[in-house]
């Protein structure tokens, strides 16, 4: 089985411009999460889609916004980048049920300059 | 106070030393994931814990949950090992949110 897949891997904008993430969950997964990383604050929560409905959502501003697509594909949305958004921006997706893991993608690097 | 906290932070071994990290949480946990992250950024799962003890190789992770409490174990250290170890746990009715601690960088010399 492919492991998740996330695109573009790195990516340079400027302060103001908006970015739209890509992640593809493993097949079969239909909850997809997403992390921000930076080294100041660590590993956060975002938000969390199962089935194109966000379940979860975590302390970030509205210019941090999401979807799920129908194949479990899922894209994250910043609009008005700000220095501060610059970070690794990591998709997990999960099988259904407890017991299942989460398995992490290799996650976006974004600067904002 | 953190949710999740880890401790030592930083930790230096030389190669073939028993290591021990631990985890202490303050929520109800669903289970508690022990990851890895190299360098570059990908981070790896390399357990998920409801309860007692798991062993992959030479790493063992433990988990106590009325003390709230967990550790990972790595005999015979190796300088591959060299990598953040970041606890996060999931919470009782959290779906798939994970809540991390900050973690810990381990460096193993030869």
């Amino acid at each position: 089985k492919a492991g998740v897949t996330q695109t573009p891997r790195y990516l340079i904008k400027t302060r103001g411009q908006q970015v739209t993430l890509s992640c593809s969950p493993i097949s079969g997964h239909r909850s997809v999460s997403w992390y921000q990383q930076t080294p100041g604050q660590g590993l956060q929560f975002l938000f969390e889609y199962f089935s194109e409905t966000q379940r979860n959502k975590g302390n970030f501003p509205g210019r941090f916004s999401g979807r799920q697509f129908s194949n479990s594909r899922s894209e994250m949305n910043v609009s008005t980048l700000e220095l501060g958004d610059s970070a690794l921006y990591l998709c997990a997706s999960r099988g259904q049920g407890a017991s299942y893991e989460q398995y992490f993608g290799p996650g976006t690097r974004l600067t904002v300059t | 106070k953190n949710e999740v906290e880890q401790s030592p932070q930083n930790l230096t071994a030389q190669e073939g030393e028993f290591i021990t990290i631990n985890c202490s949480y303050s929520v109800g946990i669903s289970a508690l994931h022990w990851l890895q992250q190299h360098p570059g950024g990908g981070i790896v799962s390399l357990f998920m814990l409801s309860s007692g003890k798991k062993k992959h190789g030479r790493l063992i992770a433990t988990i106590n949950i009325q003390e709230k409490h967990s550790s990972l174990h790595i005999t015979a250290s190796h300088p591959r090992d060299s990598a953040v170890y970041i606890c996060a746990v999931r919470g009782e009715t959290s779906g798939s949110r994970l809540t991390f601690g900050e973690g810990t960088q381990l460096t193993v010399n030869p």
